[in-house]
């Protein structure tokens, strides 16, 4: 069965500095890795996805994300972090083998100060 | 864009009642699932549905069940509800692919059915 984990459930970062959350996967094969973003009282948005092909990825907001295989591990990560993005993270993995099932880790929350 | 509407933004109910949670897409997704989130364990799976009159089991489905008469809509029923089912619930939907094949898992969410049972 394909399991996340998200191993930090807060991280506090200061305005225009970086960030790194951190996202490890359980899955035999190639999965489908995605970042989900929450803010306060919304439901999730999609903030980047990798299926096949360059290991980098660029989402929306200034995120990007790294998938290694090696390690397990698709780390999301913004150089600069603004005030707006303080909220809630989840890494999701998916899939063939699974149908459209995804998991999810339990989140990491991320406070901004300024 | 895609909208996912969840009928209820907040409930309160009382143990042992009947609880309905509606879930309406407006992109003709074949998918729909419905997800339980609580603090620290992130979003677990509680039925989801290929099709319409189509239900499969998730993670969690003990003390829930689920209902899709038309592929637009996907209802969440707990039968009696009780405390420990006080959580946020999130609807969301995808696509398959456009050659027919399994889906890329992409979801798309509603904002959240925030349930407390007393």
């Amino acid at each position: 069965a394909q399991s996340v984990t998200q191993p930090d459930i807060h991280i506090t970062v200061s305005e225009g500095a970086s960030l790194e959350l951190r996202c490890n996967y359980s899955y035999g094969a190639t999965p489908y890795l995605f970042w989900y973003v929450q803010s306060p009282g919304q439901g999730l948005q999609l903030l980047l996805k990798y299926f096949s092909g360059d290991t980098l990825v660029q989402g929306i907001k200034g995120f990007e994300a790294e998938f290694k295989r090696s390690q397990s591990s698709f780390n999301l990560r913004k150089p600069s972090v603004h005030w707006s993005d303080a909220a809630e993270y989840f890494c999701a993995v998916g899939a063939r083998a699974a149908g459209n099932k995804l998991t999810f880790g339990g989140g990491t929350r991320v406070l901004v100060k300024p | 864009d895609v909208k996912v509407t969840q009928s209820s933004r907040y409930l309160v109910k009382r143990t042992g009642e009947k609880v309905f949670l509606e879930c309406v897409q407006d992109m003709d997704h074949e998918n729909m699932f419905w997800y339980r989130q609580d603090p620290g364990l992130g979003l677990r799976l509680i039925y989801f549905s290929y099709d319409v009159k189509m239900k499969e089991k998730g993670d969690i489905p003990e003390g829930y069940s689920v209902s899709r008469e038309k592929k637009e809509r996907f209802s969440l029923i707990l039968e009696s509800a009780s405390t420990n089912q006080t959580s946020m619930y999130l609807c969301a939907s995808s696509f398959l692919s456009a050659s027919g094949g399994l889906s890329t898992g992409e979801l798309f969410f509603g904002e959240g059915s925030r349930l407390t049972v007393l």
